[in-house]
């Protein structure tokens, strides 16, 4: 078992561009969480994507967006990127026992 | 909403020392998990310990141990003979039974274990 698996490991992007991300939730898990976590700060949550449909969602502006494939996989896009937009974004999978969330490595975003 | 609240933002303990994590949460739900995460440099989050907030008894992993107190929405984490390779950030962490698994963290706090 893989486990989470997240794709690119380090991407640097400018202002204003867009970007995605990619994650691959562990073997039997449905539900995909995304976070940024800030330099020194503990993640903040975006959204949840169960059944392909985002079902939750943080306090993040409509740029960061998502999208959950037939086999569970999950992107999170952000449109006209910012120098706030600089974080380390991690994926989590779950599956059906509550609280039982687990974290793929992280994609280190820079945009300059 | 819920808020989780680490107030130490760095530690240090010797080597094969005990040390404690200290964590509070905000909360109107009777029904909860609570978590302890360790990131080390590498980034990768690791689950610790995990706590069922109608469970009574705390929860232990080996080295790892958490004194809960509901009442208190007190939730700390103990590492005993602690190890260099326990140096990371951990993070205290909540998730409402009734809701989609949304985890909301404290802050963190940087451990470092001296030699």
């Amino acid at each position: 078992d893989a486990g989470v698996t997240q794709s690119p490991t380090h991407l640097i992007k400018t202002r204003g561009q867009q970007v995605t991300l990619r994650c691959s939730p562990k073997s039997g898990h449905d539900t995909v969480s995304w976070y940024q976590q800030a330099l020194g700060q503990g993640p903040q949550f975006i959204f949840q994507y169960y059944e392909e449909e985002e079902r939750q969602r943080g306090n993040f502006p409509d740029r960061f967006s998502g999208h959950q494939f037939p086999n569970y996989s999950s992107e999170l896009n952000v449109n006209a990127l910012l120098l706030g937009d600089s974080a380390l974004y991690l994926c989590a999978s779950s599956g059906i026992r509550v609280g039982e969330q687990f974290f793929g490595p992280g994609t280190r975003l820079t945009v300059l | 909403a819920q808020t989780v609240t680490q107030s130490q933002p760095e530690m240090s303990v010797q080597e094969a020392e005990t040390v404690t994590l200290s964590c509070t949460y905000d909360t109107s739900e009777n029904n909860y998990y609570l978590f302890w995460y360790k990131q080390p440099p590498s980034r990768q989050m690791i689950l610790v310990i995990r706590q069922e907030a109608y469970k009574q008894q705390n929860a232990t992993e080996n080295r790892f141990s958490v004194n809960f107190q509901k009442a208190a929405k007190s939730f700390s984490l103990k590492i005993s003979d602690s190890q260099l390779g326990d140096t990371a950030m951990y993070f205290c962490a909540f998730i409402n039974s009734g809701g989609y698994q949304k985890v909301t963290f404290g802050t963190g706090t940087k451990l470092q274990v001296i030699p």
